[in-house]
């Protein structure tokens, strides 16, 4: 079965530490990949995606992310991270003949204290 | 800002009964998706309308129901509400011949069913 896991619910750090989101997926078909940033209240903004090509993916707000076909793995990073990072994050994956119609994980609540 | 809007953003309603909910796609976009996202969850897919045709569906019940119209806003009707339908309903555009698999999110109707 296809299936999204983004294994930390919650992840609390300190601003101008780096931070990394894991997001482990199992598809069968090569996927595409996407990670969104929802602030409370909003809908959901696209940070980054992959699709083909070079495996490291830089995105908007100063994220990247990494897709490791070996270990199914598309975990997003950012260096320093900003009080305005705080924020839930998720990963989603999608194939080519679901265009538009996306699986994501439970996400992820990045807290920054100061 | 996406370009995407719902109405309305909050509702209140009680079991049993009707609500429909409004999207207005981003200009230039087809295809509109629907997801439910409950509370500590990720989105869902609901079912995504292209040119005002049903075009994938997800695992929710006959009762959640769909149009599209020829502009290209969509509709949300969900029949025989129940308390686990309480959630923030995202509606996304998307222009299937445009940038793959990007979608556009409004900012979301918040439903409450007592």
């Amino acid at each position: 079965a296809q299936s999204v896991t983004q294994p930390d619910i919650h992840i609390t750090v300190s601003e101008g530490a780096s931070l990394e989101l894991r997001c482990n997926y199992s598809y069968g078909a090569t996927p595409y990949l996407f990670w969104y940033v929802q602030s409370p209240g909003q809908g959901l903004q696209l940070l980054l995606k992959y699709f083909s090509g070079d495996t490291l993916v830089q995105g908007i707000k100063g994220f990247e992310a990494e897709f490791k076909r070996s270990q199914s793995s598309f975990n997003l990073r950012k260096p320093s991270v900003h009080w305005s990072d705080a924020a839930e994050y998720f990963c989603a994956v999608g194939t080519t003949d679901s265009w538009g119609k996306l699986q994501f994980g439970a996400g992820t609540q990045v807290v920054v204290t100061p | 800002e996406t370009g995407v809007t719902q109405s309305p953003t909050h509702l209140i309603k009680t079991r049993g009964q009707q609500v429909t909910l409004r999207c207005s796609s981003q200009s230039g976009h087809n295809t509109v998706s629907w997801y439910q996202q409950a509370l500590g969850q990720g989105p869902q897919f609901i079912f995504q309308y292209y040119r005002e045709e049903e075009n994938g569906r997800g695992n929710f019940p006959p009762r959640f129901s769909g149009l599209q119209f020829p502009n290209y806003s969509s509709e949300l009707n969900v029949n025989a509400l129940e308390l686990d339908d309480s959630a923030l309903y995202l509606c996304a555009s998307s222009s299937a011949g445009g940038r793959r698999g990007e979608l556009f999110f409004g900012e979301g109707s918040r439903l409450t069913v007592l």
